[in-house]
């Protein structure tokens, strides 16, 4: 299992471009996060999704879009980046937490590094 | 709201034991978790405590008061490698209870 894959892993955008943060997981997760985490930070939960179909917002989902086509993926959308939006992306996926009661485990992606300028 | 509390840099010496506390808030809590992250890296989860009390895992611990609100991640043998950040995340009834609310991390500096 490749776990949570994320692309790319470093992204330079000018102020008011666009792009998709692309991201898959192949251990059939339902649960799929996106985090930002800027430098020594914790993580803020910007969108999660339930299962394919579903989304809902986080802590800190302006600026952003997602959707969920697929149980696998889970891609984020930037439109008109803003200097704000520099940050590390993390992606996560996990098994329902009622599925899983003795443990928590959500299980991340080695993030993308964004900067705009 | 949630909220969380943890001290934001502790330092230890290499084979000793060190404590990272965690304080949080919340509206119908389900569980405290503790999560690594090293520099530049994804965080990885480390424990969960649901209930009260301890739960060990080879050299790290965490405890849970539920009644206090309070939790604790415990580091024994203390190795250069444990040096990381590491994070509290609580899940409680927000949200439906589908998603952790982080702390912002203690940095853990171990030294020789």
């Amino acid at each position: 299992n490749a776990g949570v894959t994320q692309t790319p892993k470093f992204r330079i955008l000018k102020i008011g471009q666009s792009m998709t943060l692309q991201c898959t997981q192949d251990m059939n997760h339902n649960y799929m996060y996106w985090y930002r985490q800027d430098p020594g930070m914790g993580l803020k939960l910007i969108y999660y999704s339930v299962g394919a179909g579903i989304t809902d917002k986080g802590e800190v989902p302006n600026g952003y879009n997602v959707s969920r086509s697929t149980t696998e993926d889970f891609p984020l959308r930037l439109e008109l980046a803003a200097p704000s939006q520099t940050s590390v992306y993390f992606c996560a996926s996990s098994f329902p937490p009622w599925v899983a009661t003795s443990t928590d485990t959500q299980y991340f992606g080695p993030g993308t590094r964004l900067t705009v300028l | 709201g949630q909220s969380l509390e943890q001290p934001s840099e502790v330092t230890a010496v290499e084979g000793a034991i060190v404590q990272i506390n965690c304080t949080y808030q919340t509206s119908g809590f389900y569980g405290l978790s503790w999560y690594q992250q090293h520099d530049g890296g994804a965080p990885t989860f480390l424990s969960y405590n649901a209930l009260d009390g301890l739960e060990e895992t080879g050299r790290f611990s965490s405890f849970l008061s539920r009644s206090d609100s309070y939790g604790y991640l415990l580091l024994q043998e203390l190795q250069m490698k444990d040096s990381a950040s590491y994070f509290c995340a609580v899940r409680d009834r927000a949200g439906g209870g589908n998603k952790l609310t982080f702390g912002t991390g203690t940095q853990l500096k171990v030294e020789l």
